[in-house]
């Protein structure tokens, strides 16, 4: 059975990099074709995409955040971590993470974290 | 950037066909994504690859694709089917990834 789970902190400061854990089970990430990506939705609205990282270590980035996201996995421990440097109160969001199959679908999700962002 | 378009809401009644759109330019070129999310859910997959269905879905589900339009269609709504839906693909680019629509709030009357 594959899951994932996010973790991290519930609460941020403004300015701060914010930390992400996706912690995996049932699939490898060393398998071809297997990839994890991050993505948010602020309370009422839409999901937004934010990085991708795949079996081969090749990362993908939102343009319009990539010069704040870096995105990583150790193998070895299952996780995927995503990092977002200097937050701000709208990056107020639930943040998941799901597997990306062969197939280029995102079939399994976890069950996201919230992350506030306030002084 | 690249942009998907979906209406924002379709309301039926239970038993009708739900029609749920998703226009962008890249459609006829990139496969199309649909889920389903529930309120204080995670989002789930419902279709892929514009009109494949996911093993656990029910048969009600179906998607379509037209030029740069696709279509997930609800067939014999019940009112478990209430939730937000939204599509998903990439720009033929590259240079988006992946994109999703803003949603589509269906609600069944």
């Amino acid at each position: 059975q594959v899951t994932l789970r996010e973790s991290g902190p519930a609460l941020v400061k403004p300015t701060q990099t914010l930390t992400l854990t996706c912690t995996f089970s049932g699939f490898s990430l060393s398998t071809s074709g297997m990839c994890v990506s991050w993505f948010r939705q602020p309370p009422g609205k839409a999901l937004e995409w934010l990085a991708l990282i795949d079996w081969d270590d090749d990362k993908y980035y939102s343009t319009s955040l990539k010069t704040r996201l870096t995105i990583s996995k150790d193998t070895s421990k299952n996780q995927v971590v995503l990092t977002m440097t200097n937050m701000d109160p709208v990056d107020t969001a639930t943040y998941y993470c799901a597997r990306m199959d062969a197939a280029g679908t995102f079939d399994i999700w976890g069950q996201g974290t919230m992350v506030t962002v306030s002084s | 950037s690249y942009e998907l378009t979906q209406p924002p809401s379709v309301s039926v009644s239970p038993g009708q066909t739900a029609r749920i759109t998703c226009s962008g330019d890249a459609l006829p070129k990139q496969y199309a994504y649909w889920y389903q999310q529930k309120p204080g859910q995670a989002p789930v997959l419902v279709i892929y690859e514009d009109s494949e269905r996911p093993s656990g879905i029910p048969e009600r589900f179906s998607g379509s694709s037209s030029g740069t339009t696709v279509t997930l269609t609800i067939s014999g709504v019940q009112a478990e089917d209430e939730a937000d839906y939204y599509c998903q693909s990439a720009d033929s680019s590259g240079t988006s990834h992946v994109v999703f629509g803003g949603g589509t709030k269906l609600t069944v009357l």
